[in-house]
Parts: structure tokens; sequence; C-alpha cells
């Protein structure tokens, strides 16, 4: 199993344009979870899905941040318009129902906006 | 709100010498803490979780609720243990709070 797949696994673009980070989980987890990590503040929790279904967007920055899950082995983070502030390392994660709980990260996409 | 606090950015220690990673957290209920840790061009990966009760590659970690507390330490640092260390609370049923993370840098 290749694990938790993320592409780009880089992406540079300017300010005011779209970006779409795309996320395969493990095959058979689920829940899928879209975090941010930053110098400032560390790894912060975005989003996650339980079955497809969003539970969780508390973290979701502003209106110009979206997710989606059409089906159980993908899901993006859209990003829309795109800013400098919005430059990190965009992790996803997947992780198995049950009491031996434990979440299995991607490589990680790192954004640049200039 | 739950918290885990990471006080400490960056930490710096001798090869050989003991390391202790600080993580100190807040929560209502009954916790559950783990370690992660993402080695140079690896993935953050689980290192170690508290209701274990484990050592995983020497590192060992406390959950002190008196202090609200659940450092992480090692008796003798060595160089493959430089890496950047998260602290995490569990908060609900699948839901992971991060601290801001710490790198630890061993000196040869």
């Amino acid at each position: 199993d290749a694990g938790v797949i993320q592409s780009p696994r880089h992406e540079v673009t300017e300010m005011g344009q779209e970006v779409t980070l795309r996320c395969k989980p493990i095959s058979g987890h689920d829940y899928l979870f879209w975090y941010r990590q930053t110098m400032m503040r560390g790894l912060e929790l975005l989003i996650y899905f339980n079955n497809n279904v969003p539970i969780d967007d508390s973290g979701m920055p502003e209106d110009r941040f979206s997710a989606k899950m059409p089906n159980a082995s993908f899901s993006t983070l859209k990003i829309q318009p795109s800013e400098p502030r919005d430059s990190a390392v965009y992790f996803c994660a997947s992780s198995l129902d049950g009491t031996a709980y434990e979440q299995y990260f991607g490589p990680g996409t790192r954004l640049t906006v200039t | 709100a739950q918290r885990v606090t990471q006080p400490e950015k960056l930490l710096s220690v001798f090869k050989g010498a003991p390391v202790e990673l600080k993580c100190n957290y807040s929560y209502s209920g009954s916790p559950e803490l783990f370690w992660y840790v993402q080695y140079s061009r690896q993935r953050l990966q689980l290192l170690l979780r508290h209701i274990s009760r484990e050592s995983i590659k020497g590192f060992t970690a406390d959950l002190n609720k008196g202090e609200t507390s659940f450092h992480l330490k090692k008796p003798f640092a060595q160089e493959e243990d430089s890496a950047m260390y998260y602290c995490a609370l569990r908060e609900g049923a699948q839901k992971l709070v991060f601290g801001q993370g710490t790198r630890l840098t061993i000196n040869p």
C-alpha cells in the first residue's frame, strides 16, 4: 500500500488564482482529515470527513477554502482566490474507526502563493 | 476549549545527553495523548500513545494528570532523533488537536 497519496507535492501560484489540492486516503479508512502546517501556528485541523460526509469544518479559515469528498477514495481542498498568507504545507491524513487510534499522513503539498 | 502547548519551538542537545520535550494540555475529561514525529523527508507518523505505556526508539512519555503534562523523554539522545515532534490530544471520537511542534536537533 502506498499510503495516503497527495498531489501535487509542490504548487506555486500567483495571488488570486484558484488552487486545488488532492488526496487519496488509504483504502478502507473511514475518516479523512485536512491539516495546514505553518511555522507560526503549527499543525491545524481544517476539516474532516467520515464516510465522505464533512463532520467538522470549524478549522476552515474562511469562505475562500472549501473541501469535498465525492467518494471514499478521493478528496479535494480548494482555495479560491488564493492569498500569500495561504502559503503553507497542507497535509491529508486518514484513519480507521476503532479503539487503536492512529492517523496516517500523506507527504503533504507545499503551497507557495506569490 | 481543549488545548495543547509545546513551549519550545526549537530544542538542541548533544548526542548522548538526555532529552525532554515538553507538552502541557488542558482538557475537561479523561485525556488521551499522543506523540507524532516527522523525520526529514518522511511523513508525519505516530511515535507513541500514552495508553500503551510503551517505549519506542528509547522514548517514553508519562501522563501526569496533576500537572496536565505529557512530556517526551529519552535518556541518551542519538543523531537520528533529530526531527519535528508534535504532541496531540484526542478530542471526541476521531479528532486530534496538535501542539505547535518542537524541532529537535541532536548535535554530534
